[in-house]
């Protein structure tokens, strides 16, 4: 059974530009989270999609943005890149929405912004 | 407000010894779920353990078992038999049963396993 796939795995941008980083979930898994992680703020809860629909949101500017597509997949856009938005974006899937268990994590993009 | 803390920046384990890994937790929220997962030099968040906050019985996995105190909002990690691929970081994180994969990490714990 294939993992979470998350595309790419190492990207650089300059302040300013935008950013797409893209999602595939475990074959069956529904909900999708997005997770920033930085040496400072450590791991930060982006969003969550069910079902193509957005269930709940963390505390980040509207720069930040996702969708969920009907295969379950799931992109998250960054516009206006900032320096501060340098970090480890991790995907997790799982069967359902609501901490019913397990997450299952992806190997993260790691975006550079300079 | 929620909070997850780990107070050991980094531990060091003799192999083939047992390590605890220490996590406390608030939340006014009487149900809820605290995870452990693994995070190795590669980034990949790797599930450990489970515990439900009703769950009456400590959670164990293997190697891994949960020191769940519920009085004490605690939710230690203890590695029994430590190996050399248990050096990684290793996250607590707590869930609220809000209907949403909504998880509160902590700062998490450096554990380097000596041979």
């Amino acid at each position: 059974k294939a993992g979470v796939t998350q595309t790419p795995r190492y990207l650089i941008k300059t302040r300013g530009q935008q950013v797409t980083l893209s999602c595939s979930p475990i074959s069956g898994h529904r909900s999708v989270s997005w997770y920033q992680q930085t040496p400072g703020q450590g791991l930060q809860f982006l969003f969550e999609y069910f079902s193509e629909t957005q269930r709940n949101k963390g505390n980040f500017p509207g720069r930040f943005s996702g969708r969920q597509f009907s295969n379950s997949r799931s992109e998250m856009n960054v516009s206006t890149l900032e320096l501060g938005d340098s970090a480890l974006y991790l995907c997790a899937s799982s069967q359902a929405s609501g901490n019913t268990g397990e997450l299952f994590f992806g190997e993260g993009s790691r975006l550079t912004v300079l | 407000a929620q909070k997850i803390t780990q107070t050991q920046p980094g531990m060091f384990v003799q192999e083939k010894e047992a390590v605890t890994l220490d996590c406390t937790y608030d939340t006014s929220d009487p149900s809820y779920g605290l995870f452990w997962y693994k995070q190795p030099s590669s980034g990949e968040m790797i599930f450990l353990i489970y515990q439900g906050s009703y769950d009456q019985q400590n959670a164990t996995e293997g190697r891994y078992s949960l020191n769940f105190q519920k009085a004490r909002k605690s939710a230690n990690l203890v590695i029994s038999a430590s190996q050399l691929g248990d050096s990684a970081m290793y996250f607590c994180a707590m869930s609220l049963k809000t209907g949403a994969n909504n998880l509160f990490f902590g700062t998490g714990t450096r554990l380097t396993v000596i041979p």
